[in-house]
């Protein structure tokens, strides 16, 4: 079975950082396009990025691009999100997630999420 | 950016019947990749249908998608007490967008 397993949400000051990680197991982590998706309380899903399966594009929202950097390392299955800049409006459980192959972004998998706290 | 308007907010059905729930592009869509999502209260999402009218893997034959250009739609033909949670339709344009989700309760 397909298991992604995030970690590294928490409370942050705003304006600090944070590192989130997601461990993947159950499928072939290096062929898989891979990302992150938030969901701040009582709100809609908002994409936050998308990397490809060798981890050399990632592709960003425009509300968190020159803040936070995705990558991956395909020796470890392992995703990591370094977010910088931190602002109150990142507050969400973020996702991470795993592309249906071809599908165009739909995704077949999600772990459990990560709640990130921006706040005083 | 292309703008993802679902409809109603909240649709209010007694077991059994149909559910149709809209979703509507600001602009017509120049690929299929339109997606939809169910998702539980205090659960991740779950993936229902990708390019528009295609189901992914282990999904009842109840939910079903269709649509193209700026209309789509999700129809669950024969609502069920676990069908109860938030749909939200989602396109890979220019960039991701989500829509704003319907909200779907048992009567």
């Amino acid at each position: 079975d397909v298991q992604l397993l995030e970690s590294g949400g928490g409370l942050v000051q705003p304006g600090g950082s944070l590192r989130l990680s997601c461990l993947a197991s159950g499928f072939t982590f290096s062929n898989s396009v891979m990302g992150w998706v938030r969901q701040a309380p009582g709100k809609r899903l908002e994409w936050v990025s998308v990397i490809s399966a060798d981890g050399r594009t990632a592709f960003y929202a425009d509300y968190v691009k020159g803040r936070f950097t995705f990558s991956r390392d395909n020796s470890v299955d392992t995703l990591y999100l370094q977010m910088n800049s931190l602002r109150a409006e990142d507050t969400a459980v973020y996702y991470c997630v795993k592309e249906l192959a071809g599908s165009g972004w739909a995704f077949d998998s999600w772990g459990q999420g990560t709640l990130v706290t921006v706040s005083t | 950016e292309i703008v993802l308007t679902q409809s109603p907010g909240t649709l209010s059905l007694s077991p059994g019947d149909r559910a149709a729930l809209s979703c509507r592009a600001s602009q017509s869509l120049s690929n299929n990749y339109l997606t939809w999502y169910q998702q539980k209260a205090g659960q991740a999402p779950r993936l229902l249908i990708y390019g528009a009218s295609s189901r992914a893997s282990g999904i009842p034959d109840r939910f079903s998608g269709s649509g193209s250009g700026t209309d789509f739609t999700l129809t669950i033909s024969r609502l069920e007490p676990e069908d109860v949670a938030v749909y939200y339709c989602q396109h890979l344009g220019t960039g991701l967008t989500f829509g704003g989700g319907t909200r779907v309760e048992i009567k």
